[in-house]
């Protein structure tokens, strides 16, 4: 079954620090999909990248970054000089690619508040 | 605009009393699913459609019923609601694609059940 882990429930940082949301998944399948979505205080969803579990690259975006490691399982986030408009939960999920539906299992977020 | 519509965003209601969350899509997507979002749980799926007439349960589908009669709808019912319902839902619609592609989501809707 698969399962996605985000330990970290809270983080506050002050403006401008950097910090970085932790994502631990495990899957039986070989081909999967790995995202992260952003949902701020309005409580809408918005989704911030997609990942494939073919595809180790690195991705930069902006003060974004993404660092995935299957070795570790491990699917980390990276916001640098963070800003208060930053501030809100944040969702890793997992959708495996032989599930139906193309049913997606969350973490259960990290809430990230940034101070000014 | 490419969009996933949910009503109503605010709904508080009694114990018993039937209610439908109605969600439409227009992007032609066949995927379409129903999750709710507890603290510290993340989202759940609750069910999904594959395509019309196409439904099956997620991992949290008591006390819920959905249908799919037309591509773009995905109406999410609540025969007798009770408190144990009362959460934040979401609908989401994606494409049938070799690869998965990412799910849009609706703006949510906020359901009290008292």
């Amino acid at each position: 079954a698969q399962k996605v882990t985000q330990a970290q429930t809270e983080i506050s940082v002050v403006e401008k620090e950097d910090v970085t949301l932790d994502c631990v998944y495990e899957t039986r399948d070989t081909t999967y999909y790995l995202f992260w979505y952003k949902q701020p205080p309005s409580g809408e969803l918005v989704f911030l990248i997609r990942r494939n579990s073919f595809d180790e690259q690195n991705e930069i975006s902006g003060r974004y970054s993404w660092n995935f490691q299957k070795s570790t399982s491990s699917f980390n986030f990276t916001i640098t000089a963070s800003q208060v408009v930053d501030s809100a939960v944040y969702f890793c999920a997992l959708s495996e690619a032989n599930n139906a539906g193309n049913m997606l299992t969350f973490g259960g977020g990290t809430r990230l508040m940034v101070k000014p | 605009e490419a969009q996933v519509t949910q009503n109503p965003r605010y709904l508080i209601t009694v114990t018993g009393k039937k209610l439908t969350v109605t969600c439409s899509q227009n992007m032609n997507h066949e995927y379409m699913s129903w999750y709710r979002q507890d603290p510290g749980l993340g989202l759940r799926q609750i069910y999904y459609s594959m395509n019309v007439e196409v439904t099956d349960k997620g991992d949290v589908p008591e006390g819920y019923k959905v249908s799919r009669k037309e591509k773009r709808n995905f109406p999410l019912i609540l025969e007798s609601p009770s408190p144990n319902q009362t959460s934040l839902y979401f609908c989401a619609s994606s494409r049938k694609d070799r690869g998965f592609t990412e799910a849009f989501f609706g703006q949510g809707t906020r359901l009290t059940v008292v």
